[in-house]
C-alpha cells in the first residue's frame, strides 16, 4: 500500500533553514508527482508547489518560490522541502502528498519558527 | 489565483440526516484535456487530510458510497447522504485545473 512518512518535528529560529523529508513506499516513486502543502495552525491548506521524482522538475507557488526548494533521492525514493529565510508565520504542519490531485498524504511534521 | 469559495463555513448536522457542502471557482475548471480537476477532501480532528472524490464525482477506494459528488464548469457540491459520528471534520474542496492549485476555506462540520 501506498504510505509516506515524513521527518520528525522541527524547531527552528528566526532566520534559519529547515528540511522536511517524505519516504514513499508502495509505489513507484519516479512515476508520480509529489506535492507540498501547509497548514498554519487552525487554518486551512496552502499548496507550495510539487516536484516530478522522475525528472526532478519542480514547480513552485509564487508565494514561495524565492525560500522553498524541493529535492529527491529516487535511490531513497524519498523527497525534500528546504524552505529558507524562516519567519514566525512560517509555523506550520507541513505535509508531503503523492500521486494526480494528492491522492496520498504523509502524517504531517510540525515545523515552529520561534526566537 | 483562482479563488475557490465554500459555503457554509460551519455545518452542525444531525445523525442520520443529509448534508450538502457547496464550492464555487472564480474562473472554470474544465481542463484543456476535457477533464475537471475538482477534488475533495476530508481532515477529521488531528489527522492529515484524506482524498474522497476526485474529479468531480469519482469515490476514492475505501470511501463509503454516503458520499457523492457532482457540479460542473464552476459550481460544485459534496452531498453526505447519512451523516455518521466518524464524518465530523472539516471538508475542503481543491483545484487542480490552474496553476497554482487552490483550496477553499473549508467546511466545518460537526453534529448538533
Amino acid at each position: 500500500q501506498v504510505q509516506l512518512v515524513q521527518s520528525g518535528a522541527e524547531v527552528k529560529k528566526p532566520g534559519a533553514s529547515v528540511k522536511v523529508s517524505c519516504k514513499a513506499s508502495g509505489y513507484i516513486f519516479t512515476n508520480y508527482a509529489l506535492h507540498w502543502m501547509r497548514q498554519a495552525p487552525g487554518q486551512g491548506l496552502e499548496w507550495m508547489g510539487w516536484i516530478n521524482p522522475g525528472n526532478g522538475n519542480t514547480k513552485y507557488s509564487q508565494k514561495f518560490q524565492d525560500r522553498v526548494t524541493f529535492t529527491r533521492d529516487t535511490s531513497a525514493t524519498t523527497a525534500y522541502m528546504e524552505l529558507s529565510s524562516l519567519k514566525s508565520e512560517d509555523t506550520a504542519m507541513y505535509y508531503c502528498a503523492s500521486h494526480t490531485s494528492a491522492a496520498y498524504w504523509g502524517q504531517g511534521t510540525l515545523v515552529t519558527v520561534s526566537s | 489565483d483562482v479563488v475557490m469559495t465554500q459555503s457554509p463555513l460551519s455545518l452542525p448536522v444531525t445523525l442520520g440526516q443529509p448534508a450538502s457542502i457547496s464550492c464555487r471557482s472564480s474562473q472554470s475548471l474544465v481542463y484543456s484535456d476535457g477533464n475537471t480537476y475538482l477534488n475533495w477532501f476530508q481532515q477529521r480532528p488531528g489527522q492529515s487530510p484524506r482524498r474522497l472524490i476526485y474529479k468531480v464525482s469519482n469515490r476514492d477506494s475505501g470511501v463509503p458510497d454516503r458520499f457523492s459528488g457532482s457540479g460542473s464548469d464552476t459550481d460544485f457540491t459534496l452531498k453526505i447522504s447519512r451523516v455518521e459520528a466518524e464524518d465530523v471534520g472539516v471538508y475542503y474542496c481543491m483545484q487542480g485545473s490552474h496553476w497554482p492549485l487552490t483550496f477553499g476555506p473549508g467546511t466545518k462540520v460537526d453534529i448538533k
